[in-house]
């Protein structure tokens, strides 16, 4: 296993479209967080899934961010009708649920132009 | 609730010279805190970590940090700053209970030749 895997690593969009990233977390690892980062910050959390279960949202995560994990695998995270302000590195990261450990990808950097 | 605060955003040493890091956390229970370094267009790998257990941790990379319950600190150090030490470098801190992570603005570390 090579680790989180995330894509595409660069999404460039017009406003109002829409558009979905993909996370693969570490095979065995049952938690998956995904965080935004803007220029200059810290990451910030947006959500997170155990398993297929989504336990937590952020008040970031807007009527427009949706995120699934149907089969405890894989992760999409999606935005609709984006805006300038979704321009981000959208970083996604996984753990064990008894590990503290989270392993990020190298993230998706959305541009909206 | 929980918070971070890295102070100064920019830190400048000489190769060789001491690396010290600051970060501040603010836990209403027993923290889990870690320090995460980022290079540029990269995910965030993990430097070290405290989970209640020695106060003095190793990381990897010849860094290190210290708790500091009564400071209410995690600073982090290098005896001997390397010109690949320079990249961006984040505090974070979660309650461990699903290791939701809350991070700090981050500092960027440069290293002068």
């Amino acid at each position: 296993d090579t680790g989180v895997s995330q894509d595409p690593r660069h999404k460039i969009t017009k406003r109002g479209q829409n558009v979905t990233f993909r996370c693969d977390p570490i095979s065995e690892h049952n938690r998956l967080y995904w965080y935004r980062q803007t220029l200059g910050q810290g990451p910030e959390f947006l959500t997170y899934f155990q398993n297929e279960a989504q336990l937590e949202k952020s008040r970031l995560l807007s009527d427009r961010f949706s995120a699934e994990r149907p089969k405890g695998s894989f992760s999409t995270l999606e935005i609709q009708r984006t805006e300038q302000g979704d321009s981000a590195m959208y970083l996604c990261a996984s753990s064990l649920v008894a590990d503290t450990e989270a392993f990020f990808g190298q993230g998706t950097r959305l541009t909206v132009v | 609730a929980q918070s971070v605060t890295q102070l100064g955003s920019h830190v400048s040493v000489s190769e060789g010279a001491l690396v010290l890091l600051r970060c501040n956390y603010s836990s209403s229970v027993p923290p889990y805190l870690f320090w995460y370094v980022q290079y540029p267009n990269q995910g965030l790998q993990l430097l070290l970590k405290y989970t209640s257990a020695a106060t003095l941790v190793k990381g990897i990379n010849g860094f290190e940090a210290e708790f500091k319950k009564s400071e209410t600190s995690f600073h982090l150090t290098k005896p001997s700053a390397h010109m690949s030490d320079a990249a961006e470098y984040f505090c974070a801190v979660s309650t461990g209970a699903n290791s939701k992570l809350t991070f700090g603005k981050g500092i960027t570390l440069s290293v002068r030749p």
